[in-house]
Parts: structure tokens; C-alpha cells; sequence
């Protein structure tokens, strides 16, 4: 079964709007943790942001922030303020402290555009 | 700076010729992962190290292997590389806290010929 869901598989944005990027997850877990990460075309893996399961107050780190709905179990990413160089793709992913060595789930991810 | 290396960046190899890429960390972490990772695709966990114990994914096939001889260094070998198996090769690390990041190193890129 699908752990992470992410439905937009493209977006664009226009420079300096604000943008949200919509992740859904599933588990039975209690205590799980939440991640977004960046991948721009060159390959790399850039972590972003994080969110536990118990954290009360939304994640927040510079102009990424992350909207946790636990009821909805939703953890949708806002980049607010795009810049160009913010074009990459952006995958949720979610480990759960039943994985040993907490593997982490990845979305299939969203392809964002940022255009000038 | 405390990072993830891969090494190489670009691998080319031929149908059916061992290949090994290497990852090497300075952060100390007591897990090491190995994703792959096709086209337009999420990473795949293939296998991860807890310390010297060895996990490996139920479906991740028998073509790869692994050996993590110390904390800093970890090798993903292919025995036989099918064409399949042309993919970004992602090393990732962390620590054991659930509330971690993974750290990934820039990736192996690997073309079968």
C-alpha cells in the first residue's frame, strides 16, 4: 500500500508567489517523523524540512514551512517567496519508527517550475 | 565540512561486468543506506546498515551486494549489471534518532553499455 502520496506530479509558480506542494501519508504508527527534500536536476538529495508526529507547532526553516494537518494526515510543503533556483523536484517521505533503522518512505514526487 | 562522498559521480560499465561504487562519510552516523533510484522515479531502499548489521529489502534482488567494512565506508556491489539496473545510485547516512535527517551524499549516476 501507498505510504506517501503526492498528487501533483507538476507545478509552476511564478517568481516570488507562494507556492504549496501537497503530501498525504498513511501509517498506524503513533510516533512517525516527516520529511520533505529537494532534488534539483543535478541529483542530490537536499533536506528541507522536518516534522514529528508529536511536534505541536508546524515546522518552519526560512521560507520553507510545513503544514500539518495529523487528522487529515496531510504535511503539505510551503515554499513561500519562490526564487528561481527553486525548480527541483520535491518529494515527501515519511519513516516510521517500526523500520528498523527508520528507512524512510519517499513520494513519488512533484516536479516544481518556477518561472520568471 | 562533515558530508557524504560518492564516488564516482558518472560510472559506465558493460552488460554483465562486476561494478562497485563507494560511499564514505565524515559524520559519524551508525546507519548507512543505499537507494536506487530510476527515471522520473522516488529512491528505492535496496539495503541498510545498522553498525555491522545488514538489512537488506525483501524485493531488492540477489545482483546486489554490500559491504560496510568500517563506520566511515560503505560499497554497493552489482555483480552482473543487467540494462535494468541503469540508475542514480543515492548513499544516505543518519543517526538513530527517529527525528534525524537522512544526509545523501550527490549520487553515483550508473549507464550500462
Amino acid at each position: 500500500a501507498q505510504k506517501i502520496t503526492q498528487t501533483q506530479p507538476g507545478m509552476f509558480v511564478q517568481e516570488k508567489e507562494a507556492v504549496t506542494l501537497d503530501c498525504t501519508y498513511d501509517t498506524s504508527d503513533q510516533s512517525y517523523g516527516l520529511f520533505w527534500y529537494k532534488q534539483p536536476s543535478s541529483g542530490e538529495m537536499i533536506f528541507l524540512i522536518y516534522q514529528g508526529s508529536y511536534d505541536e507547532q508546524n515546522a518552519t526553516e526560512g521560507r520553507y514551512s510545513l503544514n500539518f494537518q495529523k487528522a487529515r494526515k496531510s504535511a503539505n510543503l510551503v515554499i513561500s517567496a519562490s526564487q528561481l533556483g527553486d525548480s527541483a523536484m520535491y518529494f515527501c517521505a515519511m519513516r516510521e519508527v517500526s523500520n528498523s533503522g527508520y528507512a524512510l518512505n519517499f513520494g513519488k514526487g512533484t516536479s516544481l517550475l518556477v518561472t520568471p | 565540512d562533515a558530508m557524504v562522498i560518492q564516488n564516482p559521480r558518472y560510472q559506465v560499465t558493460q552488460f554483465g561486468k562486476p561494478v562497485t561504487l563507494s560511499c564514505s562519510q565524515t559524520l559519524n552516523h551508525n546507519v548507512m543506506y543505499w537507494y536506487q533510484q530510476k527515471s522520473s522515479q522516488a529512491p528505492k531502499l535496496l539495503f541498510h546498515y545498522y553498525d555491522k548489521d545488514f538489512n537488506n529489502e525483501a524485493d531488492t534482488p540477489d545482483n546486489f551486494q554490500s559491504r560496510r567494512p568500517n563506520t566511515s565506508f560503505c560499497f554497493l556491489d552489482i555483480r552482473s549489471p543487467g540494462l535494468g539496473d541503469a540508475a542514480m545510485y543515492l548513499c544516505a547516512t543518519s543517526p538513530l534518532n527517529s527525528n534525524q535527517p537522512q544526509h545523501f551524499g550527490d549520487g553515483t549516476r550508473l549507464s550500462i553499455l
